[in-house]
């Protein structure tokens, strides 16, 4: 059974930093892309990044790029969403997905709060 | 980027009656190389996290009710829901998955009429 497990949401002030972490199962890690989508209370979704299953390749969204790094440990099936310099633009549920080109098993998400 | 955009964003339909919600993007996202277009639609229940319904644009994922189907080529496509259930109630999203960054469009809200 394909299992993601979103962890290191919580509250951060503007400005602050916050590691996310998506622990994966039920399928081979390394042979599938991972990739970040947020949604913001109320809102609708948005694709934030995305990483290849050698880790080699990655994508941002232009709101997110120069912020985020996503990075990820084949040998921990664990994904990572480094966030930088968070705005209270940020806040939202932060889900990681399985992606084979589609985004088809999402994780439940984590929330994170940016605010004094 | 590639821009999605649906309509209408918001839709009130009787039970057992035809639902029909359209995307469309701002560039063609069908691909010469293999004839196949880059979309895919998810549904998001209410407090549920999204769930993928259709893929290359009219490939229904497994398990899927076949009262769902997808069609569209290019830059317009629709989402078909036939003979509406009350647990269709969701919010529905298109999503191109052509060329990063990979967007969705603001989502389509389904209620019962």
């Amino acid at each position: 059974e394909v299992q993601l497990l979103e962890s290191g949401g919580g509250l951060v002030q503007p400005g602050g930093s916050l590691r996310l972490s998506c622990a994966a199962s039920g399928f081979p890690f390394s042979s599938f892309a991972i990739s970040w989508v947020r949604q913001a209370p109320g809102k609708g979704l948005e694709w934030v990044s995305a990483i290849s299953g050698t880790g080699d390749i990655t994508h941002y969204a232009d709101s997110v790029k120069g912020r985020f790094t996503i990075s990820r440990d084949n040998s921990k099936n664990t994904l990572y969403l480094q966030m930088n310099s968070l705005r209270a633009e940020d806040t939202a549920v932060y889900y990681c997905a399985k992606t084979d080109r589609i985004l088809d098993f999402w994780g439940q998400g984590t929330l994170v709060t940016v605010s004094s | 980027d590639i821009v999605m955009t649906q309509s209408p964003d918001s839709l009130a339909v009787s039970l057992g009656e035809r639902a029909t919600i359209s995307c469309k993007s701002s560039q063609s996202i069908l691909s010469t190389s293999n004839d196949k277009n880059y979309l895919a639609w998810y549904q998001q229940k209410p407090g549920q996290t999204p769930k993928l319904l259709i893929y290359w644009a009219s490939t229904r994922e497994s398990g899927v009710p076949d009262r769902f189907s997808g069609s569209g080529s290019g830059t317009d496509f629709t989402l078909t829901i036939t003979s509406l259930q009350a647990e269709d109630v969701a919010v529905y999203y298109c999503h191109q998955y052509y060329s990063p960054p990979y967007t969705f469009g603001q989502g389509t809200k389904l209620e019962i009429k």
